[in-house]
């Protein structure tokens, strides 16, 4: 089954408000990032964690490898904010990474 | 500009051609990787390679083969296509396998 789970699968945001995106893990993840796929294509790196938490700007995010989950949160959202946003988390059993994908949350940003 | 880097960015094929995408990282990393992303968005891994070496190769067809010529280089081959094979091809890179990834643009293959 799949390992990440991610939700929810879509989001519409008004301008300036905010919410959290979260990830559960079905095993023990080492790490996991977040990114933010944009209208391109191009997956940008948001965030990495080992545990704990970080933040930059508007967003902030936590990993807690015991209870197997991330969240992303994001405050007064603008209309770049969106896009297709996706956790990937990496398997504590392994030693080279292969990062296993949560679904995604297409984000929309309205005014 | 250190990144990683995709060409082509697009590519049109018909059934049962050979295809080739390169990917190139200037970050010094020793570890690359190439992702299928489908028509869903959903994005797994394929291949991953450490210093030339293959170390992770995920159930794909037998017609797709990674070819790396050094740590800064993995390209993919596609002999035959097939119309599932119509995807965007992600290449990232990261340090000792362990650390955070960077992705290229993708190349987004459309097989007629």
């Amino acid at each position: 089954g799949d390992q990440v789970e991610q939700s929810p699968s879509a989001l519409s945001l008004h301008e300036g408000t905010g919410s959290a995106l979260r990830c559960n893990f079905t095993t023990t993840m080492r790490a996991v990032q977040w990114f933010q796929q944009n209208s391109r294509g191009s997956l940008i790196n948001l965030f990495y964690l080992a545990s704990g938490t970080k933040e930059n700007g508007r967003l902030k995010s936590t990993f807690n490898s015991k209870e197997s989950y991330s969240t992303l949160h994001i405050r007064d959202a603008q209309l770049e904010d969106s896009g297709t946003y996706f956790c990937a988390a990496r398997l504590a059993s392994s030693s080279f990474s292969k990062l296993v994908f949560g679904q995604g949350t297409s984000l929309s940003v309205v005014p | 500009e250190t990144a990683v880097f995709q060409t082509p960015n697009y590519h049109v094929t018909q059934v049962g051609n050979e295809v080739s995408f390169n990917c190139k990282q200037t970050l010094g990393h020793d570890t690359m990787y190439w992702y299928k992303q489908d028509s869903k968005k959903l994005l797994k891994i394929m291949f991953s390679y450490n210093n030339k070496q293959l170390i992770v190769n995920e159930t794909v067809p037998r017609r797709f083969s990674p070819q790396s010529s050094d740590k800064a280089h993995l390209n993919l081959r596609i002999k035959s296509v097939e119309p599932e094979d119509s995807a965007v091809y992600l290449c990232a890179s990261s340090y000792r396998g362990r650390y955070e990834q960077y992705f290229g643009p993708g190349t987004r293959l459309t097989v007629l």
